[in-house]
């Protein structure tokens, strides 16, 4: 099946500061999706981008699929945004099943 | 508003003890699924439906049930839990098919069996 693999495993900054979180998959893809785990467990939904760039507010997310990788910026990072960010991918022979990257540990200290 | 709800929330409950987490969306979508989080192991396809009546195997589909008798709901069911079934489970749900297949997560169900 298809590999998603993200990094960094983990990411402290300082609040203020900028980020690029970075996956990486393995196969032609329908389906990406940024998604932020908040501290309760929840899965938000950030981004759904199997190509082209979009942005929302100090989120970003660029999806080069000819190359297979996909970038999520964090800019002036706030302590809300602390948690694990994951990338989830669907492949063109997998239906609508999605694999999920391993995730990014990210921290914002004050 | 446009959502998937998911009930129980948290759940402790012992071995053996049938149990079922319910799942619901109110956007018309084809495609249900069910998935489990575990430290280590990510975010895993449990089983999932492309529309009523048809419901097939994901990646860890052993000690689970599923039925999809409405479009709406999607229910998993564990006949007689374990241990191992402690887990945080996320039930999703999307229309079929590229580029309309954006999923949407359920807020989670924490489960302890003991």
């Amino acid at each position: 099946g298809i590999q998603v693999e993200q990094s960094p495993p983990d990411l402290i900054l300082q609040e203020g500061a900028n980020s690029t979180l970075r996956c990486n998959f393995s196969d032609s893809v329908n389906n990406l999706q940024w998604f932020h785990q908040n501290p309760w467990g929840q899965l938000i939904n950030l981004f759904y981008i199997p190509s082209g760039t979009k942005q929302n507010g100090r989120l970003s997310a660029t999806t080069v699929a000819t190359e297979r990788y996909s970038l999520l910026y964090i800019s002036s990072s706030q302590t809300t945004d602390s948690g694990v960010y994951f990338c989830a991918v669907g492949g063109e022979t997998s239906g609508s099943r999605l694999t999920f990257g391993e995730g990014t540990q990210l921290t914002v200290n004050p | 508003e446009a959502q998937v709800t998911q009930n129980p929330r948290y759940l402790i409950t012992v071995t053996g003890k049938k149990l079922t987490v319910t799942c619901s969306q109110n956007m018309n979508h084809e495609y249900m699924s069910w998935y489990r989080q575990d430290p280590g192991l990510g975010l895993r396809q449990i089983y999932y439906s492309m529309n009523v009546e048809v419901t097939d195997k994901g990646d860890v589909p052993e000690g689970y049930k599923v039925s999809r008798k409405e479009k709406r709901n999607f229910p998993l069911i564990l006949e007689s839990p374990s241990p191992n079934q402690t887990s945080l489970y996320f039930c999703a749900s999307s229309l079929w098919g590229a580029p309309y297949n954006e999923q949407f997560f359920g807020p989670g169900t924490r489960l302890t069996v003991l």
